[in-house]
Protein backbone atom coordinates (compact mmCIF):
# COMPACT_ATOMS: atom_id res chain seq x y z
CA UNK A 1 0.00 0.00 0.00
CA UNK A 2 1.12 3.56 -0.94
CA UNK A 3 1.81 5.90 2.08
CA UNK A 4 0.05 8.42 0.52
CA UNK A 5 -2.48 8.05 -1.96
CA UNK A 6 -4.72 10.77 -3.86
CA UNK A 7 -7.45 10.48 -6.35
CA UNK A 8 -5.93 11.69 -9.73
CA UNK A 9 -9.31 13.73 -10.94
CA UNK A 10 -9.26 15.58 -13.04
CA UNK A 11 -11.58 17.40 -11.72
CA UNK A 12 -13.46 19.30 -14.53
CA UNK A 13 -15.08 22.60 -12.74
CA UNK A 14 -16.90 25.77 -13.84
CA UNK A 15 -15.12 28.83 -12.54
CA UNK A 16 -17.23 29.75 -9.43
CA UNK A 17 -17.67 26.19 -8.49
CA UNK A 18 -16.51 24.54 -5.36
CA UNK A 19 -14.13 21.48 -5.42
CA UNK A 20 -13.06 19.09 -3.10
CA UNK A 21 -11.02 16.36 -2.74
CA UNK A 22 -9.38 14.04 -0.29
CA UNK A 23 -5.61 12.05 0.34
CA UNK A 24 -5.24 9.31 2.51
CA UNK A 25 -2.17 8.44 4.51
CA UNK A 26 -1.31 4.79 5.74
CA UNK A 27 1.03 5.64 8.58
CA UNK A 28 -0.85 6.33 11.80
CA UNK A 29 2.18 8.35 12.91
CA UNK A 30 2.17 10.83 11.12
CA UNK A 31 2.45 14.17 12.50
CA UNK A 32 2.86 17.10 9.80
CA UNK A 33 0.81 17.84 6.36
CA UNK A 34 0.69 19.90 3.10
CA UNK A 35 -0.77 20.98 0.29
CA UNK A 36 1.54 21.51 -2.64
CA UNK A 37 0.66 22.89 -6.08
CA UNK A 38 2.40 22.51 -9.00
CA UNK A 39 1.63 23.87 -12.11
CA UNK A 40 2.43 22.14 -15.62
CA UNK A 41 6.15 22.28 -16.04
CA UNK A 42 6.95 23.56 -13.12
CA UNK A 43 8.23 22.83 -9.32
CA UNK A 44 5.51 22.07 -6.42
CA UNK A 45 5.28 24.86 -4.29
CA UNK A 46 4.01 25.06 -0.63
CA UNK A 47 0.06 26.06 -0.83
CA UNK A 48 -0.58 25.88 2.48
CA UNK A 49 0.00 23.13 5.73
CA UNK A 50 -2.69 21.51 7.27
CA UNK A 51 -3.39 22.19 11.18
CA UNK A 52 -4.91 19.76 13.62
CA UNK A 53 -7.94 22.03 14.10
CA UNK A 54 -8.75 22.86 10.00
CA UNK A 55 -7.60 25.72 8.46
CA UNK A 56 -8.40 28.71 5.90
CA UNK A 57 -6.02 30.83 3.69
CA UNK A 58 -8.18 32.50 1.35
CA UNK A 59 -10.71 30.26 -1.25
CA UNK A 60 -8.43 27.52 0.18
CA UNK A 61 -9.39 25.38 3.43
CA UNK A 62 -7.64 22.51 4.57
CA UNK A 63 -8.81 19.72 7.37
CA UNK A 64 -7.13 16.76 8.72
CA UNK A 65 -8.95 13.72 9.92
CA UNK A 66 -7.27 11.59 11.82
CA UNK A 67 -9.47 9.02 12.39
CA UNK A 68 -10.11 8.26 9.30
CA UNK A 69 -6.34 8.95 8.23
CA UNK A 70 -6.73 11.60 5.52
CA UNK A 71 -6.71 15.38 4.65
CA UNK A 72 -8.97 17.40 2.69
CA UNK A 73 -8.68 20.72 0.48
CA UNK A 74 -11.37 22.78 -0.98
CA UNK A 75 -11.18 25.15 -3.03
CA UNK A 76 -14.33 28.12 -3.05
CA UNK A 77 -15.27 30.32 -5.92
CA UNK A 78 -12.71 28.63 -8.38
CA UNK A 79 -10.85 30.63 -10.67
CA UNK A 80 -9.26 29.62 -14.06
CA UNK A 81 -5.74 30.41 -12.27
CA UNK A 82 -6.55 27.71 -9.54
CA UNK A 83 -6.15 24.90 -12.30
CA UNK A 84 -2.75 22.53 -11.10
CA UNK A 85 -2.16 19.51 -9.88
CA UNK A 86 -2.38 19.50 -6.34
CA UNK A 87 0.11 17.50 -3.98
CA UNK A 88 -0.26 16.49 -0.79
CA UNK A 89 2.74 15.69 1.57
CA UNK A 90 2.79 13.91 4.35
CA UNK A 91 5.65 13.75 7.14
CA UNK A 92 6.18 11.07 9.13
CA UNK A 93 9.44 11.31 10.40
CA UNK A 94 11.58 13.78 10.39
CA UNK A 95 13.08 15.31 7.47
CA UNK A 96 10.94 13.24 5.26
CA UNK A 97 7.95 14.41 3.22
CA UNK A 98 6.04 11.61 1.07
CA UNK A 99 4.00 12.81 -1.17
CA UNK A 100 0.96 11.78 -3.27
CA UNK A 101 0.70 11.35 -7.58
CA UNK A 102 -1.16 14.33 -7.27
CA UNK A 103 -5.01 15.52 -7.77
CA UNK A 104 -5.52 17.74 -11.29
CA UNK A 105 -7.70 20.34 -10.99
CA UNK A 106 -8.89 22.21 -14.45
CA UNK A 107 -11.28 25.32 -14.15
CA UNK A 108 -13.33 26.06 -17.46
CA UNK A 109 -14.95 29.34 -17.91
CA UNK B 1 14.35 35.91 -3.19
CA UNK B 2 14.99 31.87 -1.95
CA UNK B 3 15.99 29.76 -4.58
CA UNK B 4 17.52 26.45 -5.82
CA UNK B 5 19.20 26.07 -8.17
CA UNK B 6 19.42 22.65 -11.04
CA UNK B 7 22.00 22.99 -13.78
CA UNK B 8 20.09 21.48 -16.34
CA UNK B 9 16.44 21.96 -17.62
CA UNK B 10 16.65 19.14 -20.23
CA UNK B 11 19.31 16.30 -20.18
CA UNK B 12 19.88 13.73 -23.04
CA UNK B 13 22.01 10.96 -22.84
CA UNK B 14 22.67 7.35 -23.72
CA UNK B 15 22.09 3.79 -21.85
CA UNK B 16 25.42 3.29 -19.79
CA UNK B 17 26.64 7.28 -19.61
CA UNK B 18 27.66 8.16 -16.10
CA UNK B 19 25.07 11.51 -15.36
CA UNK B 20 25.50 14.42 -13.09
CA UNK B 21 22.98 16.46 -11.79
CA UNK B 22 23.86 19.20 -9.96
CA UNK B 23 21.65 21.22 -7.31
CA UNK B 24 22.61 24.51 -5.44
CA UNK B 25 20.67 26.25 -3.08
CA UNK B 26 21.56 29.92 -1.39
CA UNK B 27 18.99 29.81 1.83
CA UNK B 28 21.85 28.55 3.73
CA UNK B 29 19.66 25.10 4.54
CA UNK B 30 20.52 21.78 6.11
CA UNK B 31 18.76 19.62 4.71
CA UNK B 32 18.69 18.67 0.61
CA UNK B 33 16.80 15.95 -1.44
CA UNK B 34 16.53 14.62 -4.61
CA UNK B 35 13.30 13.35 -6.23
CA UNK B 36 11.89 12.25 -8.97
CA UNK B 37 8.69 12.74 -10.43
CA UNK B 38 6.72 10.08 -13.27
CA UNK B 39 3.36 10.13 -13.99
CA UNK B 40 0.82 8.60 -12.12
CA UNK B 41 3.66 7.68 -9.55
CA UNK B 42 4.01 11.48 -8.02
CA UNK B 43 7.30 12.49 -6.55
CA UNK B 44 9.26 9.31 -5.19
CA UNK B 45 12.28 10.12 -2.58
CA UNK B 46 15.82 9.29 -4.07
CA UNK B 47 18.70 10.44 -1.60
CA UNK B 48 18.36 12.92 1.17
CA UNK B 49 21.11 14.38 3.36
CA UNK B 50 20.68 16.55 6.36
CA UNK B 51 24.18 17.97 6.45
CA UNK B 52 27.53 18.14 4.93
CA UNK B 53 28.92 14.71 3.78
CA UNK B 54 25.98 12.92 5.60
CA UNK B 55 23.66 11.08 3.42
CA UNK B 56 20.46 8.89 4.06
CA UNK B 57 18.77 6.55 1.31
CA UNK B 58 15.40 7.78 0.21
CA UNK B 59 12.73 5.06 -1.07
CA UNK B 60 14.13 4.23 -4.31
CA UNK B 61 18.02 4.62 -4.52
CA UNK B 62 19.13 1.87 -6.42
CA UNK B 63 21.36 3.15 -9.53
CA UNK B 64 21.48 6.18 -7.81
CA UNK B 65 24.13 7.81 -5.64
CA UNK B 66 25.21 11.26 -4.40
CA UNK B 67 27.51 13.98 -2.81
CA UNK B 68 27.50 16.58 -0.75
CA UNK B 69 30.96 18.40 -0.38
CA UNK B 70 29.58 22.25 0.16
CA UNK B 71 26.69 22.23 2.34
CA UNK B 72 24.88 24.68 -0.66
CA UNK B 73 25.49 21.92 -3.26
CA UNK B 74 24.38 18.12 -3.18
CA UNK B 75 24.78 16.34 -6.63
CA UNK B 76 23.17 13.42 -8.27
CA UNK B 77 25.24 10.64 -9.86
CA UNK B 78 23.38 8.12 -12.35
CA UNK B 79 26.63 5.58 -12.31
CA UNK B 80 25.33 3.55 -15.48
CA UNK B 81 22.43 5.21 -17.30
CA UNK B 82 19.80 3.14 -17.93
CA UNK B 83 16.42 4.12 -20.14
CA UNK B 84 14.22 3.65 -16.93
CA UNK B 85 15.75 6.65 -15.42
CA UNK B 86 14.26 8.77 -17.78
CA UNK B 87 12.44 10.93 -15.43
CA UNK B 88 12.03 14.53 -14.39
CA UNK B 89 14.86 15.01 -11.60
CA UNK B 90 13.61 17.21 -8.82
CA UNK B 91 15.79 19.20 -6.25
CA UNK B 92 15.12 20.57 -3.11
CA UNK B 93 15.65 21.79 0.58
CA UNK B 94 14.90 22.56 3.89
CA UNK B 95 15.67 23.68 6.97
CA UNK B 96 16.66 22.11 10.30
CA UNK B 97 13.34 20.37 11.95
CA UNK B 98 12.06 22.48 14.64
CA UNK B 99 12.44 25.67 12.93
CA UNK B 100 9.58 27.73 11.64
CA UNK B 101 9.79 26.59 8.04
CA UNK B 102 11.35 23.46 9.06
CA UNK B 103 9.16 21.19 6.43
CA UNK B 104 8.43 23.82 3.75
CA UNK B 105 10.58 21.96 1.11
CA UNK B 106 11.56 24.68 -1.98
CA UNK B 107 12.08 23.28 -4.80
CA UNK B 108 14.41 23.92 -7.87
CA UNK B 109 12.66 24.01 -11.72
CA UNK B 110 13.63 20.35 -12.45
CA UNK B 111 15.63 18.54 -14.25
CA UNK B 112 14.18 16.40 -17.55
CA UNK B 113 16.66 13.70 -18.48
CA UNK B 114 15.75 11.41 -21.25
CA UNK B 115 18.15 8.47 -21.41
CA UNK B 116 18.63 6.74 -24.85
Amino acid sequence: RKEVEQDPGPFNVPEGATVAFNCTYSNSASQSFFWYRQDCRKEPKLLMSVYSSGNEDGRFTAQLNRASQYISLLIRDSKLSDSATYLCAVNARDYKLSFGAGTTVTVRA
Amino acid sequence: DVKVTQSSRYLVKRTGEKVFLECVQDMDHENMFWYRQDPGLGLRLIYFSYDVKMKEKGDIPEGYSVSREKKERFSLILESASTNQTSMYLCASSSRPGGPTNEKLFFGSGTQLSVL
